[in-house]
C-alpha cells in the first residue's frame, strides 16, 4: 500500500528566508509524486509534478522538488519565500496505473512572517 | 471552462437527514474521485470511479453512496447524517490514458456541518 508522510504540521519561515516543506513516501511500484497547494477556502491546486522523467521538478510560483528514491523522499523547496506562499501544502503518491487514486499526506501549513 | 463544479458550497443537516452533494465535470475525464477533509488529516479518499458505471471504495468509505450513470457527473451521497460526518468534501478528476497529464482537478469543496 501506498503512504505519504510530511514531516511538520507547521512551518514558519521569514520573508525571503528559504522554504523547505519535507515529504516522504511509501510505494511498492514507481510512484507519481505530487505537490498540491491550497489557498484559505480554496479547492487544491498544483503545484508540481514527478512522473520519472527529470528527478529536479520545476513547478509554479519559484517551487522545485526533487524525487530521491534513495531517501524515498521528495521534498518542496523555493529560495525565497513570499508572504503570497502562506498556505497549506500538500504531498501525494499515485501509482503509475491508470486507477487514478492519489493517496494525500497530511498537509503542513505554511506561516510566513515579515 | 468551468472544470469542476460543486454544490452545494455550504450545507448544515441535523442527525440521521440524508443529501447528496453533487459534482460535475466538463474536461472529459474518466476518472472522479472524492475525498474529505479534517484537520491534521489531509484528504481522504472516500469513493472513486474510473468510468461510466465503474465505481468503487476509498479509504474511508462507510456512510457514503457514489453512483456513475454519466461520464460528467458523480454525486456523493449520505443516506443517515452523523456528526462524524461534518468535514470539507472534495470532488476531483482526472484524465485516464491518452488524456492523462497526471494532474488531479479539484472543485472548490463543499463545507457540510451535521448537528
Amino acid at each position: 500500500a501506498q503512504s505519504v508522510t510530511q514531516l511538520g504540521s507547521h512551518v514558519s519561515v521569514s520573508e525571503g528566508a528559504l522554504v523547505l516543506l519535507r515529504c516522504n513516501y511509501s510505494s511498492s511500484v514507481p510512484p507519481y509524486l505530487f505537490w498540491y497547494v491550497q489557498y484559505p477556502n480554496q479547492g487544491l491546486q498544483l503545484l508540481l509534478k514527478y512522473t520519472s522523467a527529470a528527478t529536479l521538478v520545476k513547478g509554479i510560483n519559484g517551487f522545485e522538488a526533487e524525487f530521491k528514491k534513495s531517501e524515498t523522499s521528495f521534498h518542496l523547496t523555493k529560495p525565497s519565500a513570499h508572504m503570497s506562499d502562506a498556505a497549506e501544502y500538500f504531498c501525494a503518491v499515485s501509482d503509475s496505473s491508470n486507477t487514478g487514486k492519489l493517496i494525500f499526506g497530511q498537509g503542513t501549513t505554511l506561516q510566513v512572517k515579515p | 471552462n468551468a472544470g469542476v463544479t460543486q454544490t452545494p458550497k455550504f450545507q448544515v443537516l441535523k442527525t440521521g437527514q440524508s443529501m447528496t452533494l453533487q459534482c460535475a465535470q466538463d474536461m472529459n475525464h474518466e476518472y472522479m474521485s472524492w475525498y474529505r477533509q479534517d484537520p491534521g488529516m489531509g484528504l481522504r479518499l472516500i469513493h472513486y470511479s474510473v468510468g461510466a458505471g465503474i465505481t468503487d471504495q476509498g479509504e474511508v468509505p462507510n456512510g457514503y453512496n457514489v453512483s456513475r450513470s454519466t461520464t460528467e457527473d458523480f454525486p456523493l451521497r449520505l443516506l443517515s447524517a452523523a456528526p462524524s460526518q461534518t468535514s470539507v468534501y472534495f470532488c476531483a478528476s482526472r484524465g485516464v490514458g491518452g488524456t492523462d497529464t497526471g494532474e488531479l482537478f479539484f472543485g472548490e469543496g463543499s463545507r457540510l456541518t451535521v448537528l
